[in-house]
């Protein structure tokens, strides 16, 4: 089974701009969760997506957005880039078969934003 | 105060040397994730257990719901072992969030 995969890997991007980043589950797994990861911190929760549902959203502004497509593949949408937004951007899947017990999550290899 | 919290934030051990990682958790759970970040990023899932304990090769993971804390052992530790290790509670009263710890970064020297 392939594993999870983002694209890009790498980029760079000015402020001001915006940028669109992409994930594809594991497939049969309907539920993505999307990272961002500074250096020096720990992990901070986007969103995350069910069958094209967001169902949970972490404390960002309304410039980071995302979606899910039919196929469980999702994307992400960071408009008016600032320099703090350089991170790296993770996403997860999980087959989700039930909620409230968790599945275990598996992360793409993320990608690498500079913002300059 | 944060909901999960990792101890220690960095450990440094010789190699052969008996591991403990600690995490506390203040909320109401379904299930805690262990999981190992090398340096370049890429993140594995150790474990995901929500009682008692589960053993893979050298890793041992425990948890006590009724103490709210959880422990990663690694046995007979190995320098391919460094990385950063992050558990991550899968909180009840968040809409079934993970909530995650600050990691505890871990190197072991030859």
């Amino acid at each position: 089974k392939a594993g999870v995969t983002q694209t890009p890997r790498y980029l760079i991007k000015t402020r001001g701009q915006q940028v669109t980043l992409s994930c594809s589950p594991i497939s049969g797994h309907r539920s993505v969760s999307w990272y961002q990861q500074t250096p020096g911190q720990g992990l901070q929760f986007l969103f995350e997506y069910f069958s094209e549902t967001q169902r949970n959203k972490g404390n960002f502004p309304g410039r980071f957005s995302g979606r899910q497509f039919s196929n469980s593949r999702s994307e992400m949408n960071v408009s008016t880039l600032e320099l703090g937004d350089s991170a790296l951007y993770l996403c997860a899947s999980s087959a989700k078969l039930t909620r409230t017990l968790g599945d275990e999550q598996y992360f793409g290899p993320g990608t690498r934003l500079t913002v300059t | 105060k944060n909901e999960v919290e990792q101890s220690p934030q960095n450990l440094t051990a010789q190699e052969g040397e008996f591991i403990t990682i600690n995490c506390s958790y203040s909320v109401g759970i379904s299930a805690l994730h262990w999981l190992q970040q090398h340096p370049g990023g890429g993140i594995v899932s150790l474990f995901m257990l929500s009682s008692g304990k589960k053993k893979h090769g050298r890793l041992i993971a425990t948890i006590n719901i009724q103490e709210k804390h959880s422990s990663l052992h690694i046995t007979a530790s190995h320098p391919r072992d460094s990385a950063v290790y992050i558990c991550a509670a899968l909180a009840m009263d968040s809409n079934y969030q993970l909530i995650w710890g600050a990691g505890t970064k871990l190197i072991i020297k030859p």
